[in-house]
Order: structure tokens, then C-alpha cells, then sequence
């Protein structure tokens, strides 16, 4: 069974500077990941599929990289409706999410 | 534009039955499938299931096997979660999601309802 691993659980950066959130998943998923947004109270919201191609609407600050077993979601210049909880999703086979990590402001 | 409405809020006492609709619009149904995600309160999203509404096959995650049924009626372009035997756990925020695939269900979730709020409690 595969395991989707988020790192950090919780990732302080201030309006303006970069982040980097990692996936990792325990056996390879190809390309086959998703990363969403989710803020309090809302739905998610898919950002990535494919691992790095942008969903409908999505800015480009927010890029997506890496196949196999590491894969990473950057958004480059952060803006204040950025800060929320991050989930990545494989589908390789059936679906299963990492445990999310939150951007919180710093 | 693409819309999947949910039914509303519903407090349920353990080991009744629930059953959650998700309206799809703005695309044809039959072209896609739907996955049902839960989230517990202050949790991360678990996924349910899968139902093609091309052809009504159905995928369950196997800890909700035997209590999880996923239906769909074309007619009406709308889907269906029932989740029997209820427990204080299966207390979430219920979601439905569009899905590529309609022959696998391995894909990833484009749109979203707006989740329904499932209260199991005595």
C-alpha cells in the first residue's frame, strides 16, 4: 500500500518570499500526482495535476515538479490569499492524499 | 460553467443511514465519474469511492466496504453517497468531485461540491 508523506506539517514564511512544499510518495506514482488548496471552510481547490501542469485558472507562481517518489510544489512570490493548507494526491492507482501541509504567515 | 451542488446538512444518530446528492452542470455527466472525499473535523481528506456515470462502475476504499453504496441517475445528472451503520467517526464534511476517468477512477478531482456536513451523534 502507498503512502503519501507531506513535509513540513506546518511552514512559516513571510508575504513575498518563496515556498517549497514537499510530497513524497513510498513506492513510485510515475507522474501521477496532484497537489489542491484547501482554506478554512472551503472546498479544495485543484492547483496541479500531472505533477507540474497548472490547472484551469491557476497563477504562475505556483509551479509543480518531480515524478517517481519526490515531488515538490513552489510558489514563488507568496500573497496573502496563498496562505491556507496544501494536500498532494496520487493517482496512480486508487486515490490517497498526503496529511497536508499548512502555510501560515510568518 | 462546471457546478456540482450538494444537499444540505444532516445530524444522523449511530447506526442510521445517510444519503448524500451531489447536482452536476455545466458539463455532460455521462463523460466523466465522481469521487466522494470525506474530511473529519480538523482532518485531512480521505477518499471514498468512485462511480463511472458512463457505465455505473464503482470502486470503494476497503475500510468502507459493505457500508459505503455510490449510485448515479443520468436522468437527472446527479450523484449519490449512502453510508450505512453510522459511527461517532464517520462524523465530516462530506465531498463530491469530478473525475476524468470514467473507466478507472485513477485520476485527479477538477471540481468540487461544496460539501455536505454529516453529523453522527446520539
Amino acid at each position: 500500500e502507498i503512502v503519501m508523506t507531506q513535509s513540513p506539517a506546518t511552514l512559516s514564511v513571510s508575504p513575498g518570499e518563496r515556498a517549497t512544499l514537499s510530497c513524497r510518495a513510498s513506492q513510485s506514482v510515475s507522474s501521477n500526482l496532484a497537489w489542491y488548496q484547501q482554506k478554512p471552510g472551503q472546498a479544495p481547490r485543484l492547483l496541479i495535476y500531472g505533477a507540474s501542469t497548472r490547472a484551469t485558472g491557476i497563477p504562475a507562481r505556483f509551479s509543480g515538479s518531480g515524478s517517481g517518489t519526490e515531488f515538490t510544489l513552489t510558489i514563488s512570490s507568496l500573497q496573502s490569499e496563498d496562505f491556507a493548507v496544501y494536500y498532494c494526491q496520487q493517482y496512480n492507482n486508487w486515490p490517497l492524499f498526503g496529511q497536508g501541509t499548512k502555510l501560515e504567515i510568518k | 460553467q462546471v457546478q456540482l451542488v450538494q444537499s444540505g446538512a444532516e445530524v444522523k444518530k449511530p447506526g442510521a443511514s445517510v444519503k448524500v446528492s451531489c447536482k452536476a452542470s455545466g458539463y455532460t455527466f455521462t463523460s466523466y465519474g465522481i469521487s466522494w472525499v470525506r474530511q473529519a473535523p480538523g482532518q485531512g481528506l480521505e477518499w471514498m469511492g468512485w462511480i463511472s456515470a458512463y457505465n455505473g462502475n464503482t470502486n470503494y476504499a476497503q475500510k468502507l466496504q459493505g457500508r459505503v453504496t455510490m449510485t448515479t441517475d443520468t436522468s437527472t445528472s446527479t450523484a449519490y453517497m449512502e453510508l450505512r451503520s453510522l459511527r461517532s467517526d464517520d462524523t465530516a464534511v462530506y465531498y463530491c468531485a469530478r473525475v476524468w476517468d470514467i473507466l478507472t477512477g485513477y485520476s485527479h478531482f477538477d471540481y468540487w461540491g461544496q460539501g455536505t456536513l454529516v453529523t453522527v451523534s446520539s
